[in-house]
């Protein structure tokens, strides 16, 4: 068990839908990682928060967007989905923002199986 | 743009023989490199990481890897495969000193004969 929780575990929806994928790291990390594991994409990064803020983004569709809360948990907000959205969902998490080695160490959830149809 | 290869798809062995995945990173420094490994319906579980120094790294469940600079190479092995090693492996890296993306490769597929 890795420490981070990713909730729900599966999700099927419809076309033109919206989902949000909720995401708690582990105790003491401060940043959140989502990524994006499709069968023609692969496993690509999609966006990271650092303490509530933005830190980095990846190729992340402008129907997609996110937020880390207070509490620092986050989600993953999902609209507008396509069949193509299909995919496996992770959030990671480290302890640090990317500035040092062992704290950039990302651990991972299990995974939200996004299925649109 | 950073890269990683993983030249191979699927790999079989035998239990009990030895492995090796490959993993070529293409990056003009030296970034920090990771295996991680994926089990059916599991997320990704680091197996080791390499930041600097010892190029031999040691990881958990027997694995090791070995950072080789002038080939660009972070190669993970094991000595003698289990059957519950089954599993996708994957290599990542992180461009040092700019933000911490995983830049993932396609991913190996492990089949362990028994």
């Amino acid at each position: 068990d890795s420490g981070v929780t990713q909730t729900p575990k599966h999700l099927i929806t419809a076309t033109g839908q919206r989902v949000t994928l909720r995401c708690s790291p582990r105790s003491g990390d401060l940043s959140v990682y989502w990524y994006q594991q499709s069968l023609d994409q692969g496993l690509q990064f999609l966006i990271q928060y650092y303490n509530g803020e933005e830190r980095a983004k990846g190729n992340i569709l402008e129907r997609f967007s996110a937020q880390q809360f207070p509490d620092l948990h986050s989600e993953l907000n999902l609209s507008s989905l396509e069949l193509g959205d299909s995919a496996l969902y992770f959030c990671a998490s480290s302890v640090g923002d990317g500035r040092s080695g062992e704290q950039n160490i990302q651990y991972f959830g299990a995974g939200t199986r996004l299925s649109v149809l | 743009a950073q890269s990683v290869t993983q030249p191979d798809i699927h790999i079989t062995v035998s239990e009990g023989a030895s492995l090796e995945l490959r993993c070529n990173y293409s990056y003009g420094a030296t970034p920090y490199l990771f295996w991680y490994v994926q089990s059916p319906g599991q997320g990704l579980q680091l197996l080791l990481k390499y930041f600097s120094g010892d190029t031999l790294v040691q990881g958990i469940k027997g694995f090791e890897a070995e950072f080789k600079r002038s080939q660009s190479s972070f190669n993970l092995r094991k000595p003698s495969v289990h059957w519950s090693d089954a599993a996708e492996y994957f290599c990542a890296v992180v461009r040092t000193g700019g933000g911490n993306k995983l830049t993932f490769g396609t991913g190996t597929q492990l089949k362990v004969e028994l």
